[in-house]
């Protein structure tokens, strides 16, 4: 199983400034994901990370506001832009394995240990 | 409306006994289910996967069912034990390769 590290692991921030969370992935893999966790929500998918290439954002989310890098495939970064209280949230970055069980596979997913985010 | 649907915020069992945990989820199609557990300040980690051909899967003390008929995926933890306290979170795999959570159900076991 992957191993992820994320910073930081949390913060406190001003309304309008930006924040930039980073995340290592012990093993080279090809999706790269970020989720929101709001409280007492469930997670929500803001975008995949891809490498090489522009990320792809879920219906909601758009670049200017969280704008991704990817620029291998053990890292990548999510900044939340020109912050407001609603962006206080748990982000958490996560990683796609595939794992053959004879002659099925699936997808496993593993996930960070978020970066806990609060706006004043 | 895709709605996935975990039982009540907050269950509390008393130790030595099974907890029960219920995932229902409607307009979806998913190609497998898979349960997570998350502690407090820390991220979910993943604990079973059940295909949409499987009715049941176990680990230890951890047993998934999942009825695609009722739209329906139960998780059954026996001989619960206080550490097993966490919030469980359901997923789904839908078909379009996108996976949706539930809200979780924050499980208490009471010594």
């Amino acid at each position: 199983s992957a191993v992820i590290s994320q910073k930081p692991s949390r913060d406190i921030c001003q309304r309008g400034t930006s924040l930039t969370i980073q995340c290592q992935v012990d093993s080279q893999v090809t999706m790269m994901f970020w989720y929101r966790q709001q409280p007492g929500q469930s997670l929500t998918l803001i975008a995949t990370a891809n490498q090489g290439s522009e990320a792809t954002y879920e219906s909601g989310f758009v670049i200017d506001k969280f704008p991704i890098s990817r620029p291998n495939l053990t890292f990548s970064t999510l900044t939340v832009s020109n912050m407001s209280p609603e962006d206080s949230s748990i982000y958490l970055c996560s990683v796609e394995d595939l794992v053959v069980q004879g002659t099925a596979s699936t997808y496993e997913q593993y996930f960070g240990p978020g970066t806990r985010l609060t706006v004043t | 409306s895709q709605k996935i649907e975990q039982n009540s915020e907050a269950l509390n069992i008393q130790e030595g006994k099974t907890a029960t945990l219920t995932c229902n989820y409607t307009n979806y199609s998913p190609a497998y289910l898979q349960w997570y557990r998350q502690d407090p300040g820390r991220g979910p980690v993943f604990l079973l996967l059940i295909r949409e051909n499987e009715k049941e899967k176990r680990k230890e003390r951890l047993k998934v069912t999942f009825d695609t008929t009722l739209k329906q995926s139960l998780f059954h933890i026996t001989a619960s034990q206080p550490a097993d306290s966490a919030t469980y979170l359901c997923a789904l795999m839908n078909r379009d390769d996108k996976i949706i959570f539930g809200k979780g159900t924050r499980l208490h076991i009471l010594p």
